[in-house]
């Protein structure tokens, strides 16, 4: 089945620590894309990558860092300089018509 | 700074009952509008994709509907069940280079059988 898978389900890191969240599709999307969701709000855009080797940031990177060796893989790192890491995490990748984005089913970030 | 708003927030009706969502975004700079479905536990999945001012779309007993020129999508679902229950997102792209997706934050809706 195609699809974008995201693992763990559920994260919990103590204060301090990096975590990375992984995020692969075999979608053969170029672009993908990591989302923020806290309670009340709309998806936030952390970072985006619309090729291999090249990525941007978004609307709310700092704290955050990316890479993109592999067309699959776009792994998003929580470094300790995030103030307020607790949240839900989306990834995504994008479809080339009208820019139809296809999720992971996220994960679940606690800082203890 | 691009805005799409949703309303209302929650909604509960009981089963049977039809209903409507509201999203509202820039009508200048459109691209497209899509709706995605997103239940408990679950990825979000695309309902439509919506190009075209005027554009009617529909799936078994949900519709959605795009008026380009004042900057709303309504989404109707007719005689709701509890299989309804779900946030449904949209989602604005602007056409300034296609990288840039702007969410609404949601409508929450619970359907009572």
């Amino acid at each position: 089945d195609g699809g974008i898978t995201q693992s763990p389900k559920y994260l919990f890191r103590k204060e301090g620590q990096n975590v990375t969240l992984s995020c692969e599709q075999n979608l053969n999307h170029d672009a993908m894309y990591w989302y923020r969701q806290d309670p009340g709000q709309g998806l936030r855009l952390i970072y985006y990558s619309q090729i291999v080797n090249d990525f941007q940031k978004g609307d709310i990177a700092e704290g955050y860092s990316v890479s993109r060796e592999k067309k699959e893989s776009f792994p998003l790192t929580v470094t300790s300089a995030q103030k307020n890491p607790t949240a839900f995490y989306l990834c995504a990748s994008r479809a080339e018509t009208y820019n139809e984005q296809f999720f992971g089913p996220g994960t679940r970030l606690t800082v203890l | 700074i691009l805005n799409v708003e949703q309303s209302p927030q929650s909604l509960h009706v009981q089963e049977g009952d039809s209903t409507n969502f509201t999203c509202s975004f820039p009508s200048s700079n459109f691209y497209a509008l899509h709706w995605y479905r997103w239940e408990t536990a679950k990825s979000p999945e695309a309902l439509f994709v919506m190009t075209l001012n005027g554009d009617e779309k529909k799936k078994g007993r949900i519709s959605a509907t795009l008026n380009t020129k004042e900057g709303y999508s309504y989404l109707y679902i007719k005689g709701s069940q509890p299989e309804d229950s779900a946030t449904y997102l949209c989602a604005f792209i602007p056409d300034t280079g296609g990288f840039k997706t702007i969410f609404g934050a949601g409508t929450r809706l619970f359907v009572k059988a």
